[in-house]
């Protein structure tokens, strides 16, 4: 199967911060990932898709990039409402993985 | 409006079976592959299944073969999950979620889950 390792699993920022997270895959998946934001008791939302194409409707302040296996979703300037919880998945295999979580605190 | 809505969930014994229900609207159904998802309270997300379009192929978490069934019915817009032997690990919020494009598409919407909970 292939792992996911997300990183960090928590982190704390202030509003305005520019805030990055990163997922590096055990093996190629090409650009199939995909980064979700979850806030408690509700599913999640998908923000980016294909490792860098921004969602219908997510602002812009979040980007998604690719260097080889490693993939990083970056918030620019940290908004009050982004305070949440923040996934990759990999959807190359046909046994998809998600990464572990990073919880996006307020500092 | 795109909307999935799960059913299903419930307290069930260890050993028990259980099968849940996801109704799809405001889409062509049978265009997309289908998943569900589970979280385990206050852990992350894991993917459980897949289905095509179809039903003709299907896709499971490793650990859960054998205990797992995922069907479909596109006259019906419905997505279903039938699970067996079930062990207090099993115990989440089950998510179903379409695909988008294809097998290897992003989930683009979700359901808001239904709560499975193992014990006795």
């Amino acid at each position: 199967d292939i792992q996911m390792t997300q990183s960090p699993s928590s982190l704390s920022a202030s509003v305005g911060d520019r805030v990055t997270i990163t997922c590096r895959a055990s093996q190629s998946i090409s650009s199939y990932l995909n980064w979700y934001q979850q806030k408690p008791g509700r599913a999640p939302n998908l923000l980016i898709y294909g490792a860098s194409s921004l969602q219908s409707g997510v602002p812009s302040r979040f980007s998604g990039s690719r260097s080889g296996t490693d993939f990083t979703l970056t918030i620019s300037g940290l908004q009050p409402e982004d305070f949440a919880t923040y996934y990759c998945h990999q959807s190359y295999s046909t046994l998809q993985t998600f990464g572990q979580g990073t919880k996006v605190e307020i500092k | 409006e795109v909307q999935l809505v799960e059913s299903g969930g419930n307290l069930v014994q260890p050993g028990g079976s259980l099968r849940l229900s996801c109704a799809a609207s405001g889409f062509t159904f049978s265009s997309y592959w289908m998943s569900w998802v589970r979280q385990a309270p206050g852990k992350g997300l894991e993917w459980v299944a897949n289905i095509n379009k179809d039903g003709s192929e299907k896709y499971f978490l490793d650990s859960l073969k054998g205990r797992l069934t995922i069907s479909r019915d596109n006259a019906e817009n419905s997505l279903y999950l039938q699970m067996k032997s079930l062990r207090a690990e099993d115990t989440a919020v089950y998510f179903c979620a379409r695909a988008m494009y294809d097998s290897s598409g992003s989930f683009d919407f979700w359901g808001q889950g239904t709560l499975v909970t193992v014990s006795s």
